[in-house]
């Protein structure tokens, strides 16, 4: 069974970055992508991007080009997300997911909450 | 980028109802379509891909129709773990994938 365990809550300064990892199990990690969304409070889902967990390939929605970066540590089975220039507005639950075969989200992570405040 | 867009906001339904929930697309997302439930507290679910396929573990209460830019999503018979979020998303002509605003099913 496909499990991801993300890291704990965060606490960023406006202007600050963010690293969020997501380790994954029950799949082989090479061959799939993992994918960043988010949702802020009382709001909807946000697909984020994509790192490939064995090319390192990445694609990221236009939203967040230029602040967002996705990686993978092959041999820990990890994936990262990086958010920079951090704002108040970036204070979101972000979650890895994982899409498999289908072109859908099938698994998720617990999710992480960011917080940015001065 | 494909929009879409859920109605109503939130519906009140007393336990044993049934109940529909609508997912409008701006464009054609033929059956590509995705529904998630979630509930406070905790990331998505999903219930159901390819606009009618329940996903492993769903229960038969919920079932989805639709293609092209309408779709439904049926509780038949709401039990009280159902009263949550749910969250249409579309996976045509990806990325983005995009996400409905989301219905909130409450008790009535």
């Amino acid at each position: 069974q496909v499990q991801l365990v993300q890291s704990g809550a965060e606490v960023k300064k406006p202007g600050a970055s963010v690293k969020v990892s997501c380790k994954a199990s029950g799949y082989p990690f090479t061959n799939y992508a993992i994918h960043w969304l988010r949702q802020a409070p009382g709001q909807s889902l946000e697909w984020m991007g994509w790192v490939h967990g064995g090319n390192g390939n990445t694609r990221y929605s236009q939203t967040f080009q230029g602040r967002v970066t996705t990686s993978r540590d092959t041999s820990a089975n990890i994936a990262y997300l990086q958010l920079s220039s951090l704002r108040s507005e970036d204070t979101a639950v972000y979650f890895c997911a994982f899409v498999g075969d289908g072109s859908w989200f099938a698994f998720w992570g617990q999710g992480t909450l960011v917080t940015v405040s001065s | 980028e494909i929009v879409m867009t859920q109605s109503p906001a939130t519906l009140s339904v007393s336990p044993g109802e049934g109940v529909t929930l609508s997912c409008r697309a701006s464009q054609s997302v033929g059956r590509n379509l995705a529904w998630y439930q979630q509930k406070p507290g905790q990331a998505p679910r999903l219930l159901i891909y390819g606009a009618s396929t329940r996903a492993t573990g769903i229960p038969a209460r919920f079932s989805g129709s639709g293609s092209e830019t309408e779709f439904t999503l049926t509780i038949s018979s709401l039990q009280s773990e159902d009263f949550a979020v749910y969250y249409c998303q579309h996976y045509k002509n990806w990325p983005p994938w995009t996400f409905g605003q989301g219905t909130k099913v409450e008790i009535k």
